[in-house]
């Protein structure tokens, strides 16, 4: 069954610094999300793409955040300058175009912001 | 804020069937109902979805009312691999936001 990939699977940051994760969605979906779950909470929507842009963003996803589909292939979140409210996990999802098709997600990468 | 309400836990014995419950009142006319899980600190899983007729695939059932105002998951023998945390949710389309709730942690044990 197809599987939507990310890596790495944990990293640990210092705070301030710059991380990129990483995704690859399955490979006939044409839309990408990332949502982010903290420790405890629900899962929260940050983000998500199609064609190329940003088709809807939430409150969350503010100018330390930005993605990129820098190939064909992967999908990925960049965080500026992370901050110790940042550590969570990051999942990335896909899904098809249209009406009535569920998202798949993959199995996250938990970031740790020190 | 998630447009669906469901009980926030609920038991089941291994080999019974596990229904679950969620209320979606506000849901539109172009809403599916999609039900996803989270075992662990994995990533979500879809289950289903549906928006008026009842559903089965090779993991669930799912149950709508005629008004569409509520529905129900049926896992038809649980199992413990089945204990989870389950999310109804409403949407309408791809690339629209899931917003996921508290969801149901359902409990299955031998």
């Amino acid at each position: 069954e197809p599987e939507v990939t990310q890596t790495p699977s944990h990293q640990v940051t210092q705070m301030g610094q710059e991380v990129i994760l990483r995704c690859v969605p399955i490979s006939n979906h044409l839309y990408f999300y990332w949502y982010r779950q903290i420790l405890g909470q629900k899962v929260e929507f940050l983000v998500s793409f199609y064609n190329n842009e940003i088709s809807e963003k939430s409150e969350i996803f503010d100018d330390q955040f930005s993605v990129e589909r820098p190939d064909g292939s992967n999908f990925t979140l960049k965080i500026r300058s992370t901050k110790l409210e940042d550590s969570a996990m990051y999942f990335c999802a896909s899904s098809l175009e249209g009406v009535g098709y569920g998202y798949t997600f993959g199995s996250g990468t938990r970031l740790t912001v020190v | 804020d998630a447009k669906t309400t469901q009980p926030p836990s609920m038991d089941c014995a291994e080999g019974r069937a596990a229904n679950l419950p969620c209320n979606h009142s506000t849901i539109s006319g172009n809403e599916y109902v999609y039900w996803y899980r989270q075992i662990h600190s994995q990533g979500p899983q879809y289950i289903i979805h549906g928006l008026k007729n009842n559903e089965t695939n090779e993991m669930a059932s799912l149950i709508i009312t005629e008004d569409r105002k509520s529905s129900t998951l049926i896992l038809p023998h649980a199992t413990l691999r089945d204990t989870a945390l389950y999310y109804c949710i409403v949407n309408e389309q791809a690339g629209t936001a899931l917003i996921f709730g508290k969801g149901t942690t359902l409990s299955v044990s031998s």
